[in-house]
Order: structure tokens, then sequence, then C-alpha cells
């Protein structure tokens, strides 16, 4: 139940496409779901984030697209850029012993976008 | 500023040594996490400190041992470390109780036991 599914596993984008990673969760306890760019070598950086009672959440290039009914989530990228190139987590989370929050993250989505 | 930094950057011990990772913040939070993270997998929940007393121990082996002397700092100690513990560690930190629910990550230190 505490599961959060991740597709697709890798996508291959050409520059300017959309890219778009889906995820799922059973829980619904969860009330928080940010999305992580990690680049090589490098910590996870918080992307975007969204809580249950919006539907859509747009930042810049980025777009979080919520289903609250069918427990599934998105991440939109617009026009992306070689740049852009990074292994991508979804996850969500719950507030755990009244201050610290646990985060469940999907398996990621290794994305490359070509030039 | 939302920087979680975290020292050193690489580690290479034995499965004798004794070391050391650090981790800081100087954003007020008073929840701080360690996590491991393999290659091409996503990062696993070992300890969790609230309010600086430690709140979750993912049953995680007593040859990682966690600290936290204050809010803004954590460390994790490490004794007789073997092979498959080679990974990224990752310090993180978010408000606490009333706070936004945003966790932030360091840069890791890449650990190679040998």
């Amino acid at each position: 139940q505490q599961q959060v599914k991740q597709s697709p596993q890798s996508l291959i984008v050409q520059k300017g496409g959309i890219s778009i990673i889906n995820c799922a969760y059973e829980n619904t306890a969860f009330d928080y779901f940010p999305w992580y760019q990690q680049f090589p070598g490098k910590g996870p950086a918080l992307l975007i984030a969204i809580r249950p009672d919006v539907s859509e959440k747009k930042e810049g290039r980025f777009t979080i697209s919520f289903n609250k009914s069918a427990k599934q989530f998105s991440l939109h990228i617009m026009d992306s850029q070689p740049g852009d190139s990074a292994t991508y987590f979804c996850a969500a989370s719950v507030t755990v012993s009244g201050s610290a929050r646990q985060l469940t993250f999907g398996s990621g989505t290794q994305l490359t976008v070509l030039p | 500023d939302t920087e979680v930094t975290q020292t050193p950057k690489h580690l290479v011990m034995g499965m004798t040594n004794k070391k050391s990772l650090k981790c800081e913040q100087h954003m007020g939070h008073r929840a701080m996490y360690w996590y491991k993270q393999k290659a091409k997998k996503p990062p696993e929940l070992m300890f969790v400190y609230s309010y600086e007393k430690l709140s979750i121990n993912e049953s995680v082996p007593s040859r990682f041992s966690p600290e936290c002397p204050n809010s803004s700092l954590l460390n994790l100690h490490l004794h007789a470390l073997q092979p498959e513990d080679s990974a990224l560690y990752l310090c993180a930190s978010s408000q606490g109780l009333g706070g936004s629910y945003e966790q932030y990550f360091g840069p890791g230190t890449r650990l190679t036991v040998t």
C-alpha cells in the first residue's frame, strides 16, 4: 500500500517535444506529491510538487496533473531540452512521528532529450 | 536558500575503518533524514530525526550509527562496513511540524567500501 508505481522506465524525446511521466499510488493517506530531478552523481533536486486538493500545477515548462479519484499523477515537460536529460523520480509523502515527512519514491524514469 | 551541505563528497574506506559523514542545513528545518541510494535506484530511507530525536530507523544494520548534535547538524558514523554498503549517501531536511512539506536533499557522499 506504500508503493508508488512509475512509468516509463526510460523515455527518449526529441528536442522541443513533450515528455510525459506517469505515477500511481494506493495509499490515500499521502497528502503531498513532489517530483525530483537527479543528474548523475548529484542529489535529487525538488522540481515541482502538488497537493491532492489541486488538479494541476504549472511552473515554467513543468506541469503536474493530478487525478485524485484515479490515484494517479503525471509530470509533463513542455519544449523538452537536452539539458532536461536526467532521472526523474515521482514521490508521495505523509507525515510521520508528528513532524517529519516520509517520502515514498517511484522507481525513476531516465529521460534522454535528443538535440 | 534551500541548501543542504554534505561532507565529504567522496569517501573510500576499508572494512575495518571508522569514518563519519556530515550534513548541515541552516534553513531552520527541524526534521532531518539519511538516505542510501544505489545506482539506478530511488533513494531508500535509513533514518529520520525529528526535533533532534531519532524517530525512524528503517531496520538499518548497527554498523551505521546516526547522530544529531543540534538542529542544524546530522552525522552518520560508519564502522565495519561491507562492500555492498558502497552507495551514494544522501542527507535531506524539511521544516517540521506546521511547516511546508518540501524535503530538500544535499549533494550526497559517494562511499566506496574496499
